[in-house]
């Protein structure tokens, strides 16, 4: 069975601090993996990872894949209170599916 | 502007009813998608569409039913089978570009409640 997997579930971290936040997949078919970040409605595109060990970054937020260990990371440096959010990864089979997992809850403390 | 629009933003069902939410996009996308998100939960696929006139069933089908007549539209309907619906919805449309990426783009959502 195809599956999205992220942890932690949920995080508790003071402003300042570095995050690392994990998702692996089990997939036959694998294309790409995506992060969005979601503050109250719809979520936010962040990253699409399609080669591994390429890192992508975007001020403080930076991300890479790992396609042998079936596996992506997103790390959040310097975190702000505005970074607080459900942040979900995504990953896209052949023929579009697209499934999420459950996501991560970040809650950045001042 | 191009988009994907949903409607209503905000649903009441009563128990037994059926009700249809709207999903339309205008960016001429071919993969269209249905979510469902529980309260500080993440999302989970009810069905989706990657042409006209054709759909599969996600993770979550059951209690529901779609249709996918034409490209800018993908409707949702939570029949009186899904016993548990109360539920934030949301529907998402993609394009796959040259390389086979593919990035998925959100609707507002729609927040359906039963009493």
């Amino acid at each position: 069975e195809d599956k999205v997997v992220q942890s932690p579930l949920s995080l508790v971290v003071h402003e300042g601090d570095t995050v690392t936040l994990n998702c692996s997949y089990e997939v036959t078919n694998f294309r790409s993996l995506l992060w969005y970040k979601q503050e109250k409605k719809a979520p936010t595109f962040l990253f699409m990872l399609t080669s591994s060990g390429i890192e992508k970054k975007s001020g403080r937020l930076s991300s890479i894949l790992d396609k042998k260990e079936l596996s992506s990371i997103l790390n959040i440096t310097a975190t702000q209170t505005g970074d607080s959010a459900i942040y979900l990864c995504a990953v896209v089979w052949y023929g579009n599916k697209l499934v999420f997992g459950a996501g991560t809850i970040l809650r950045v403390k001042s | 502007d191009g988009g994907i629009t949903q409607s209503p933003k905000y649903l009441f069902r009563k128990e037994g009813q059926n009700v249809t939410l709207s999903c339309e996009q205008n960016l001429n996308h071919d993969a269209m998608y249905w979510y469902r998100q529980d309260p500080g939960q993440g999302l989970r696929l009810i069905y989706y569409s990657q042409i006209v006139n054709d759909f599969q069933k996600g993770d979550i089908a059951e209690g529901y039913s779609v249709s996918r007549e034409k490209k800018e539209s993908f409707p949702l309907t939570v029949t009186s089978a899904q016993k548990n619906p109360t539920a934030f919805y949301l529907c998402a449309s993609s394009i796959e570009s040259g390389v086979g990426n593919t990035e998925a783009f959100f609707g507002q959502g729609t927040r359906l409640t039963v009493v």
